[in-house]
């Protein structure tokens, strides 16, 4: 199976600061057929289901705000939140979905917190 | 709008059963793959089985225990899990596949609630 590993497991930053979550695979997740990227991240705020944020590395999904935005290829990537707001505390998952024989696998997680 | 809703959990010995379910309404249920995935207490999530177009697959940690399946005809996705464990102790929640007939499995779009499953004497 293809593991996922994130970095840092908590990160605490100001509000209105930039927060950036990092991900990588122990694998390529990139299809080179049509150069999509088959990684995911998750926001699961206190006692909520985990919410799609970002499909293919860098799509963000219908009504996710601006201010989340996804990067990387292959087997490198990063989550970005450009201006922290109080609403942004949750746990940040990273997902792949390479396999077309589903056998997908998570990160751990990262704990976003307020300075 | 979407909505899936589990139903199902339960505190049961270990070795017991247990049948969950996932209903759900707004949409055209028989187009997607669906799936389940558990969040153990103060864990990450763990990817448990997908179905879809007649093909069902497994995590190796619930193959040959658990069982999933689907009625198109209600809207509900079903996980039997048989010869429980303290490990599958956990919050089992319903996905839904965000793309419907590209003949691959895609990301989770949409997310029950969950349904707690306690495995304990």
């Amino acid at each position: 199976d293809i593991v996922m590993t994130q970095s840092p497991d908590s990160l605490a930053v100001s509000l209105g600061e930039r927060a950036t979550i990092n991900c990588k695979s122990s694998q390529s997740v990139l299809d080179s057929s049509n150069s999509k990227n088959y990684l995911a991240w998750y926001q699961q705020r206190p006692g909520q289901p985990p919410r799609l944020l970002i499909y293919w590395a860098s799509t963000r999904e219908s009504g996710v705000p601006d201010r989340f935005s996804g990067s990387g290829s292959g087997t490198d990537f990063t989550l970005t939140i450009s201006s922290l707001q109080a609403e942004d505390v949750a746990v940040y998952y990273c997902q792949q979905y390479y396999n077309s024989r589903p056998r997908y696998t998570f990160g751990q997680g990262t704990k976003l917190e307020i300075k | 709008e979407v909505q899936l809703l589990e139903s199902g959990g339960d505190l049961v010995q270990p070795g017991g059963s247990l049948r969950l379910s996932c209903a759900t309404s707004g949409l055209t249920f028989s187009i997607y793959a669906m799936s389940w995935v558990r969040q153990a207490p103060g864990k990450g999530l763990e990817w448990v089985a997908s179905i879809g177009g007649g093909d069902t697959y497994y995590a190796e940690s619930v193959k040959g225990r658990f069982t999933i399946s689907r009625d198109d005809s209600k809207g509900t996705s079903y996980l039997q899990l048989n010869s429980l464990r303290t490990e599958d102790t956990a919050l089992y929640f319903c996905a839904k596949d965000q793309v419907a007939g590209n003949g691959r499995y895609d990301a989770f779009d949409i997310w029950g609630q969950g349904t707690m499953v306690t495995v304990s004497s």
